[in-house]
């Protein structure tokens, strides 16, 4: 079943202890994405990837880290979270196409007190 | 830069009727993509319909379809006969490559309440 897996779907944390999140996908594409979702503000863009070793910002940088190692793996990094990065969050994948869709994973939702 | 606006916080629709949820756009680029995506109560992101910026017909899937005015820069999205299970928040989105800078970018949503 072609799918984007996330992990963990829930997770609370305090302010400084560092995290990650997993993404990963199986459906060979390219392009990988992160996104947080917030009340009223939509879905805003954190970082994405076009390839392996290949990332850039998204609109919401400030705070998060990525790497691309592998194809498959996405992983977000959140070196010090603080109480305004608790959020839903999300990983997308497709192909590099603009036509192409974007699958999205679950969701995880993260609370920093 | 990018920009996508959803006019509409929430709408409120009576079962079996039709429903526009609107959503302008604003981008250079000559090459884009717009989609909309259903997220449920549940949580998930669901893929509903696409529209590309060359295609010369609007899109339809099932009952949705996406009125695409290209010159307004407007991508509403319409659902035919509304049912209950289509309560859930709508968002519109737009893929364009700026300069090779690959970027997807959301609207605020609405919020679709579909009344028995």
């Amino acid at each position: 079943e072609a799918q984007v897996t996330q992990n963990p779907r829930y997770l609370i944390t305090v302010t400084g202890k560092k995290l990650t999140v997993t993404c990963s996908q199986n459906m060979n594409h390219e392009y990988m994405s992160w996104y947080r979702q917030d009340p009223g503000l939509g879905l805003r863009q954190i970082y994405y990837s076009m390839n392996v070793e290949v990332t850039d910002k998204g609109d919401v940088p400030e705070g998060y880290k990525v790497s691309r190692k592998e194809k498959r793996n996405f992983p977000l990094i959140l070196e010090s979270p603080s109480p305004n990065q608790t959020s839903l969050y999300f990983c997308a994948s497709s192909a590099l196409l603009v036509g192409d869709t974007q699958y999205f994973g679950p969701g995880t939702r993260l609370t920093v007190l | 830069a990018q920009k996508i606006t959803q006019t509409q916080p929430g709408m409120f629709v009576q079962e079996k009727e039709a429903v526009t949820l609107d959503c302008t756009y604003d981008t250079s680029d000559p090459s884009y993509g717009l989609f909309w995506y259903k997220q449920p109560s549940s949580g998930e992101m669901i893929f509903l319909i696409y529209q590309g910026s060359y295609d010369q017909q609007n899109a339809t899937e099932g009952r949705y379809s996406l009125n695409f005015q290209k010159a307004r820069k407007s991508a509403n999205l319409v659902i035919s006969a509304s049912q209950l299970g289509d309560s859930a928040m709508y968002f519109c989105a737009m893929r364009a490559t700026n300069f090779g800078n690959e970027k997807l970018t959301f609207g605020t949503g609405t919020r679709l309440t579909i009344i028995p």
